[in-house]
């Protein structure tokens, strides 16, 4: 079946430092969605990507889905220690497998 | 508005016990998922419907059993209880539209599980 992999697993970053994760597919994808869980909570949607080299930004937050449409990228500038959780990347129904980030104060 | 609503929060079953995780909508969405989520790990679909009436298996559906006799509701059975069903579930719905076109997903609060 489909699979959505991302890396790194796990990321420990020192309070304004930047942070990336990658989601990658071995087929391409029509969309592309991002989630943030916080420790204990739910999964919240952050950003849906559609278009070939879609670029969006929220705020510190920027959303990149590759020219192909089979990868996508989140990056954090200058994170914050409210960015603490798991980033996780969605096509369809399936999840990718979360990259958890830690931000040391 | 309420959302998406799952009752229990917590639950403790014995080996071998069912249960019935609720979940319950208000947004009139069409589409509604189950995933269960263990600790440190990603969220794997159990089951999904497309509309009332309509379900469909997911990644991990065995020990599982769902119906969709409502737009609303959308309840998970659990039957013969395993410590392998300790698990956080998530219901989720989203708008009616092709999934694969992507709509936002809403999630409940979760059911934390355990099975001893």
């Amino acid at each position: 079946g489909q699979q959505v992999m991302q890396i790194p697993q796990y990321q420990h970053v020192q309070e304004g430092e930047d942070f990336t994760t990658y989601c990658n597919s071995s087929t391409t994808l029509s969309n592309i969605q991002w989630y943030k869980q916080r420790p204990g909570g739910h999964p919240v949607f952050l950003i849906q990507l559609v278009k070939s080299g879609e670029v969006k930004k929220q705020k510190r937050l920027t959303f990149q889905f590759g020219e192909a449409k089979k990868n996508s990228s989140l990056h954090i500038t200058a994170t914050q220690t409210t960015d603490v959780g798991t980033y996780f990347c969605r096509h369809g129904y399936i999840f990718g497998t979360g990259t958890r980030l830690k931000v040391l104060a | 508005n309420a959302g998406v609503t799952q009752t229990p929060k917590f639950r403790i079953l014995k080996i071998g016990q069912s249960m019935t995780l609720q979940c319950a909508q208000d947004m009139n969405h069409n589409y509604m998922y189950w995933y269960r989520q263990d600790p440190g790990m990603g969220l794997k679909l159990i089951y999904y419907s497309v509309g009332a009436g309509i379900t469909d298996k997911g990644e991990v559906p065995n020990g599982y059993n769902v119906s969709r006799s409502t737009t609303e509701d959308f309840p998970l059975r659990l039957e013969l209880a395993a410590p392998s069903q300790t698990s956080v579930y998530f219901c989720a719905s989203s708008y009616p539209d092709r999934v694969l076109s992507g709509t936002e997903a809403f999630f409940g609060q979760g059911t934390r599980l355990t099975v001893v």
